[in-house]
Formats: C-alpha cells, sequence, structure tokens
C-alpha cells in the first residue's frame, strides 16, 4: 500500500522523559511534515523538510528535534517531555512542483496520540 | 501570514439536506487547497484537491469551488447521509509550501 505510515499509534510517557515519533512514506514525495494538533483540534505546521533539508521550523521548543535520514522518513525525537506537549502528532508528505501552479495535494499518516502524565 | 477560517464552526442537518460549508483565506498567493474530512480520533483523508487556476472539482457527492480572488472557497455536499458525519478541515498551500489549515467545521447528519 502507498501510504504515509507513523509508529507509534499511541504513546503514554512520563514528563521528564524522551521519546521519538517515526515517519515513514513510500509514496516518492520529496517533502515530509510534522504537525500538531490540540485539544481545540486546530493543526498546525511544525516542521517541513524537503530532500532531507529542513525549509520550515515554526517556533517549536527546542525540545523538538525532527530527523530525516532520507527523503522518505522524518521522525520527530522530544526530550524532556512536558504536560503540554499532550497531543496528536501528524506526519505527511507532498511533492512540489517548481514553476508550476499546485502540485500534488498532502498525504496524512493516521496520527500518533501522544499523552504525557 | 496566511490566516483560514471556517464556517460554521458546528452545523447539523437532517439526512438527505444539501449542504455548504464555507473557507475563506486571507493571502490570495496559493498553490492550491486541499479538503480533508477527519473521523474522530483518526488521520486525515483527502477530499478535494483544488490547484489555483482551476474553479472547482467533483468526487461522487462531493464539489469543492475555488475564488482566489475573493479568497474563498465552499464543499458541497450533495444529499448528505449519516456516514457524512465528521469534521471538515479547509487547508490552503501557500508560496512557503507550508499547508495551513482552518479550524474545521464539524457536520452531523441526523438519521
Amino acid at each position: 500500500d502507498t501510504a504515509v505510515s507513523q509508529t507509534p499509534k499511541y504513546l503514554v510517557t512520563q514528563m521528564g522523559n524522551d521519546k521519538s515519533i517515526k515517519c515513514e512514506q513510500n509514496l516518492g514525495h520529496d517533502t515530509m511534515y510534522w504537525y500538531k494538533q490540540d485539544s481545540k483540534k486546530f493543526l498546525k505546521i511544525m516542521f517541513s523538510y524537503n530532500n532531507k533539508e529542513l525549509i520550515i521550523n515554526e517556533t517549536v521548543p527546542n525540545r523538538f528535534s525532527p530527523k530525516s535520514p532520507d527523503k522518505a522518513h522524518l521522525n520527530l525525537h522530544i526530550n524532556s517531555l512536558e504536560l503540554g506537549d499532550s497531543a496528536v502528532y501528524f506526519c505527511a508528505s507532498s511533492q512540489h512542483i517548481e514553476g508550476q501552479s499546485g502540485g500534488y495535494g498532502y498525504t496524512f499518516g493516521s496520527g500518533t496520540r501522544l499523552t504525557v502524565v | 501570514k496566511q490566516e483560514v477560517t471556517q464556517i460554521p464552526a458546528a452545523l447539523s442537518v437532517p439526512e438527505g439536506e444539501n449542504l455548504v460549508l464555507n473557507c475563506s483565506f486571507t493571502d490570495s498567493a496559493i498553490y492550491n487547497l486541499q479538503w480533508f474530512r477527519q473521523d474522530p480520533g483518526k488521520g486525515l483523508t483527502s477530499l478535494l484537491l483544488i490547484q489555483s487556476s482551476q474553479r472547482e472539482q467533483t468526487s461522487g457527492r462531493l464539489n469543492a469551488s475555488l475564488d482566489k480572488s475573493s479568497g474563498r472557497s465552499t464543499l458541497y455536499i450533495a444529499a448528505s447521509q449519516p456516514g457524512d458525519s465528521a469534521t471538515y478541515l479547509c487547508a490552503v498551500k501557500g508560496s512557503a509550501r507550508q499547508l495551513t489549515f482552518g479550524s474545521g467545521t464539524q457536520l452531523t447528519v441526523l438519521p
């Protein structure tokens, strides 16, 4: 199946711990993203990588560190977890075509529900 | 900075009704606009993608329109069914390759 897959689906951990979320896409897209969906269901961009290069880094605490070993993978590592980090984290991918309007749409993973206790 | 607004925030209709969901955005310099559906506790499912050069897209009972100059899009759902109940999200892709989301319309279709 062609898709964006992220693991784990659920993650419950204690404050202060370090955790990672993994994301892989087999769509051949050149750009990958991490989005955070808060308790009010609002989706906000965190990071964007194009061909392993960071192109968007919104105002995210530096406890969050994305890592892209290759253009098909974008992992999210979170240090010293805090209660406020509890949210659903979505990975997504897209293919951008310079010089053309549009390009392809975004494909999202099914999300990782992180609960910090 | 791009801002996306969706109205209404929630909508409840009886089965069989046709309905329209609205989306507006502040910066008309977009690459495309995408409508998604999100079921409770689930991920996002892409419904329709409209390129900036297009006026509308159709898929089954869904029709999305785009008026880039006025910064508006609508999602029309014909003959609504209880299975259409979900949150519908509008998102625009701007020049920063960034997808900016609206806060969604929570739709409930009553049997």
